[in-house]
């Protein structure tokens, strides 16, 4: 399967500032790709659905001013959390649509917002 | 559209025991199933997974389910508990390729010794 990567694994930051979050295919090129949300002791939630070279679909109640989503290339897809608060804090995972309906997730990320 | 049912949120069993994560799906097409494993603070593995193959998958660690369409039921097993298994359990669906995947909420396997 597709390795995927993630950076940076764990990042604070203060309230107002915003956040960047990689996600890298390293051996694949994804056509579309998937940003998930995770709460603690939760499930995940689908926050979007980006395609490369095209404006990212927001699942509904996902701000798209608050989480900018860039999908640049086949292999680069990033998270943008604007003006973060401590009610943002949550790990956050990137996935991308394989071969034969499978999808291969990113190590996560965990964002805390102090 | 789909969505998938786990019944339990926390199941417990001795270790040596069998392992039993029940999955319910709804959906209108035929669906692709997947079951996997998140260890805390990290991310998803997967265990297995149908593709309108065979009905009974087997996956990693000796993990194993059934496509059940009567059932629309996808439960996970494993004769064998180990202390290993430990883990939060997500069983997931899809309708096509470039669909994403719909998460359960989860079902928490707790290994007794």
């Amino acid at each position: 399967g597709a390795v995927v990567s993630q950076h940076p694994s764990r990042v604070i930051c203060k309230s107002g500032t915003s956040v960047k979050i990689e996600c890298r295919s390293l051996d694949f090129q994804a056509t579309t790709m998937f940003w998930y949300r995770q709460f603690p002791k939760k499930s995940l939630m689908l926050m979007a659905t980006s395609n490369e070279g095209s404006k990212a679909t927001y699942e509904q109640g996902v701000e798209k001013d608050k989480f900018l989503i860039n999908h640049a290339s086949l292999t680069l897809s990033t998270l943008t959390v604007t003006s973060a608060h401590p009610e943002d804090s949550s790990f956050y995972i990137c996935s991308l649509a394989g071969d034969s309906y499978e999808q291969y997730f990113g190590p996560g990320t965990r964002l805390t917002v102090t | 559209a789909q969505s998938v049912t786990q019944l339990g949120s926390h199941v417990s069993v001795s270790e040596g025991a069998l392992v039993l994560l029940r999955c319910n799906y709804s959906s209108s097409v035929p669906p692709y199933l997947f079951w996997y494993v998140q260890y805390p603070n990290q991310g998803l593995q997967l265990l297995l997974k149908y593709t309108s193959a065979a009905t009974l998958v087997k996956g990693i660690n000796g993990f194993e389910a059934e496509f059940k369409k009567s059932e629309t039921s996808f439960h996970l097993t494993k004769p064998s508990a180990h202390m290993s298994d430990a883990a939060e359990y997500f069983c997931a669906v899809k309708v096509t390729g470039n669909t994403p995947l719909v998460f359960g909420k989860g079902t928490r396997l707790s290994v007794i010794a």
